[in-house]
């Protein structure tokens, strides 16, 4: 199975700022690589996919990058509705998901 | 617009079945896959399995072969999985969810059903 490891856990940032969310792959999965941002008590919401496709709707403060085993999710200025959970996912070899990265306000 | 809803929540006993539904709109059914993933309480995401609602076709994660059965119903575009000898920590929101291909990303989610296992 391949894991996927998401770091940090938990990151504190203020609105305005930029941030970055890593991802790596315990192989190599190419570029099949999803981004999801969760807000409580809700599902999951598709940001990113192939690694740095933006999927239609998103706004372009997301930007995602990477191949093979290291991935990034960037948030070029935060806007207070982005303070959420995100998730990488791999989707090379069925599916499975990081742990998450909780998004706070500081 | 695309929409998967989903049954409603559960209460189940230990080595009881769960079976959710998931029903489909907006979209052509048979052209995607159709995934399940469970969050517990507070955790990530789980994968269970997919469904292939063009041929019936399915792949379950390995550690839910055996407990796990998906089915669609192209009649009425919905998608049913059951979860059997249910445990405390099979106690989770399960989701639905559209695979788009050809790679079956998942892009669309159903709205959650939340089953708790206690005795």
């Amino acid at each position: 199975d391949i894991q996927m490891t998401q770091s940090p856990s938990t990151l504190s940032a203020s609105v305005g700022d930029r941030v970055t969310i890593a991802c790596r792959a315990s192989q190599s999965i190419s570029t099949w690589l999803a981004w999801y941002q969760q807000k409580p008590g809700k599902a999951p919401n598709l940001l990113i996919y192939q690694a740095s496709t933006l999927e239609t709707g998103v706004p372009s403060r997301f930007s995602g990058s990477g191949s093979g085993t290291e991935f990034t999710l960037t948030i070029s200025s935060l806007l207070p509705d982005d303070f959420a959970t995100y998730f990488c996912q791999q989707y090379s070899n069925y599916y499975t998901f990081g742990q998450g990265t909780k998004l706070e306000i500081k | 617009q695309v929409r998967l809803v989903q049954s409603g929540a559960e209460v189940k006993k230990p080595g009881a079945s769960v079976k959710v539904s998931c029903k489909a709109s907006g979209y052509i059914f048979t052209s995607y896959g159709i995934s399940w993933v469970r969050q517990a309480p507070g955790q990530g995401l789980e994968w269970l399995g997919w469904i292939s609602p063009y041929n019936g076709k399915t792949d379950y994660a390995q550690k839910f072969q055996g407990r796990v059965t998906m089915t669609t119903d192209t009649s009425t575009t919905t998608t049913y999985m059951e979860l059997r000898s249910l445990r405390s920590d099979d106690t989770a929101v399960y989701y639905c969810a559209r695979g788009r291909p050809p790679r079956y990303l998942v892009d669309y989610w159903g709205q959650g059903t939340l089953v708790t296992v206690s005795s």
